[in-house]
């Protein structure tokens, strides 16, 4: 079974920065696509960032150049390294993945987290 | 960036009846090399995460019930639930992932009449 598990969210001021970390089990991080979508509060939602597994990434424009996504293969494990964080930063941040299992090139996001709430507020 | 354009924001339906959800994209996803249209539908409800109903446009994710269908090619996109049952009231989003970066639809909240 599948389990993905986002934490290190929490408040944080206007340009100050957060690590968002997400532990995968049931599949291998490295060797699968991985994505972050964030939703603000009320709001829809918002794709941020996807690592693929040959270690290219891709951002939204709007956290490109503050945002940085990568993996710790050891732990198996996803980050979201956030800095210069602006108040419409603000929302629940999701850790998401395709189905390694199937082999069908499309990265369509079977497999979610439960998400973490970032609040960038002074 | 392919734009996603979900008609109406708000549905009300009767329970029983049919619900259908449109989604426009600014630019064909249809992949021609493959014939297959990148484009997904998720369900979300309240407090959750979204949940994946429809991928390559029209294939059911396992355990969805057949009441949701999903149909259109390149660029115009609907989801149809053939017959409303509570459990459905929730925000639907379609999603592009035929590039990046991947962009979803501003989601239509559908709500029994």
């Amino acid at each position: 079974e599948v389990q993905l598990v986002e934490t290190g969210g929490g408040l944080i001021q206007p340009g100050g920065s957060l690590r968002l970390s997400c532990a995968a089990s049931g599949l291998t991080v490295s060797s699968n696509y991985m994505s972050w979508v964030r939703q603000a509060p009320g709001k829809g939602l918002e794709w941020v960032s996807v690592i693929y597994s040959d270690g290219s990434t891709y951002y939204a424009d709007s956290v490109k150049g503050r945002f940085t996504i990568s993996r710790d293969n050891s732990q198996n494990t996803l980050y979201l390294q956030m800095n210069s964080l602006r108040v419409e930063d603000t929302a629940v941040y999701y850790c998401a993945s395709p189905d390694p299992n199937r082999h069908d090139y499309g990265d369509y996001l079977v497999y979610w987290g439960q998400g973490t709430l970032v609040t960038v507020s002074s | 960036d392919i734009v996603m354009t979900q008609s109406p924001d708000s549905l009300a339906v009767s329970l029983g009846e049919r619900a259908t959800i449109k989604c426009k994209s600014s630019q064909s996803v249809l992949y021609t090399s493959n014939n297959k249209n990148y484009l997904a539908w998720y369900q979300q409800k309240p407090g959750q995460p979204p949940k994946l109903l429809i991928y390559w446009a029209s294939t059911r994710e396992s355990g969805v019930p057949d009441r949701f269908s999903g149909s259109g090619s390149g660029t115009d996109f609907t989801l149809t639930i053939s017959s409303l049952q509570a459990e459905d009231v929730a925000v639907y989003y379609c999603q592009q992932y035929y590039n990046t970066p991947r962009t979803f639809g501003q989601g239509t909240k559908l709500e029994i009449k």
